[in-house]
């Protein structure tokens, strides 16, 4: 299985502070995806990462993917009480590039 | 634009009942689509996907089974509700090696 897996598996900061979420996977993959979910609601696309790139940005997220130890991680810096959410990684394999498989996800919260 | 519509958004069933959730997208054509499930604080769970209209690909063996009988239309469905059955259903859209869309979900409770 490509299951992902993250940790933290929950995650408490305060406001201001950076949030670090890793994710670790099994095969070898085309694209990293991070997504978050607020409760109760769908899924909202963050970042992707191809499998050639090393590190990404956009506004205060940062991403870094390791394929040589099948891993990511997901930086969030200046934490703020509306980042509280679950937060997934999601990859597509070699050889399924049509499955897009999540992690178990990280539950983030930033207290005010 | 595109979006992808997904209902109902709650649902109580009790057990034995059928089911059915339907999902559809618009501004687009011949999407990728596929059906997840989530349990209460946990991952998703990949349960169908199609890549076009008759194609379905099932990864878990259980209780449901989709249809795809549109372009731009995917339905999960049941003949016969177990309670392991209750959960969150999440419908996706994926363009592969950009991102999913994903509906609002569907919250079922077998009873």
């Amino acid at each position: 299985s490509q299951q992902g897996e993250e940790d933290p598996q929950a995650l408490s900061i305060q406001e201001g502070e950076n949030a670090t979420m890793n994710c670790s996977y099994k095969t070898s993959i085309n694209n990293l995806q991070w997504y978050r979910q607020n409760s109760g609601r769908g899924l909202v696309h963050l970042i992707l990462i191809r499998s050639n790139e090393r590190e990404k940005h956009s506004g205060r997220l940062r991403v870094t993917l390791d394929t040589s130890k099948k891993s990511s991680s997901l930086l969030i810096t200046a934490s703020r009480a509306a980042d509280t959410a679950s937060y997934f990684c999601a990859t597509d394999g070699v050889d399924s590039s049509y499955k897009l498989i999540f992690g178990s996800g990280t539950r983030l919260l930033v207290r005010p | 634009s595109q979006t992808i519509h997904q209902w109902p958004a709650t649902l109580v069933q009790p057990v034995g009942s059928p089911l059915s959730l339907e999902c559809t997208v618009e501004g687009t054509s011949n999407p990728n689509l596929y059906w997840y499930r989530q349990a209460a604080g946990r991952g998703l769970q990949l349960l169908f996907y199609s890549v076009g209209i008759g194609q379905i690909s099932s990864e878990v063996p259980q209780n449901l089974s989709a249809s795809r009988p549109q372009d731009r239309q995917f339905i999960l469905s049941s003949k016969k509700l177990l309670l392991s059955d209750s959960g969150f259903y999440l419908c996706a859209w994926l363009i592969p090696g950009v991102e999913a869309f994903f509906g609002q979900g569907t919250r079922l409770t077998v009873v």
